[in-house]
């Protein structure tokens, strides 16, 4: 069965702070990696789709990898304005629970 | 314009009542979705709809049926009201394998 694992649950940033959030995946022939922003209240919204190894995708302060086993989301200097849940998926199934990112002023 | 709009935004209902929940999209994609989001914020597919080809999650009580009007609609009907079934539901499209374009939620709280 397919599984995606998120960590850490939550993640408390000073503005500036750069950090990354990881997500493990276990699942059978990937068919995309997808990384989305849900913010309280909202649907996700749609950040990236990284579909082989090695790849990275960059938008504003946000950068995506993948290997493997895992992909990462890079905050670079982060803004409170990033605060939010990061959800991953693969294949657009099989959804982590996600990381909760706070970035304090 | 909303591209991906659902109705209504909050429903409360009783147990053992039959309800609908409405999803339109304006963005010309070719499949659409449900997703349940549970209290842990687990996001589980339930339904996805292409061209008349229904795919279903096994894990889904058969009390759940989506209905598709047209390929700009994909609405879901749930039977028997259970107090399990509280919880965000999404209504979701894409084209193709491009990142998929979500409604903003449907809270239904059974009581």
């Amino acid at each position: 069965e397919d599984q995606v694992t998120q960590s850490p649950e939550a993640l408390r940033l000073q503005e500036g702070e750069s950090s990354s959030l990881n997500c493990s995946y276990t699942v059978s022939g990937l068919r995309g990696l997808f990384w989305y922003r849900q913010d309280p209240g909202k649907g996700p919204e749609f950040l990236f789709t990284l579909y082989s190894a090695g790849e990275e995708k960059e938008k504003e302060r946000l950068k995506a990898t993948l290997t493997k086993k895992e992909s990462f989301l890079h905050i670079t200097a982060p803004k409170p304005e990033d605060s939010a849940t990061y959800l991953c998926a693969a294949h657009q199934l099989s959804f982590g629970a996600g990381t909760t990112v706070t970035v304090r002023a | 314009d909303t591209a991906v709009s659902q109705t209504p935004k909050y429903l409360v209902t009783q147990m053992g009542n039959d309800k609908s929940i409405k999803c339109e999209q304006n963005l010309g994609h070719d499949t659409m979705y449900w997703y349940k989001q549970d209290s842990k914020k687990f996001l589980k597919i339930m339904f996805s709809y292409n061209n008349k080809e229904l795919i279903i999650n096994e894990t889904v009580p058969n009390r759940f049926s989506p209905k598709s009007p047209d390929k700009a609609h994909l609405n879901l009907h749930i039977n028997s009201l259970e107090l399990g079934d509280s919880a965000v539901y999404f209504c979701a499209s894409s084209q193709g394998t491009i990142g998929y374009t979500f409604g903003s939620g449907t809270r239904l709280t059974v009581v």
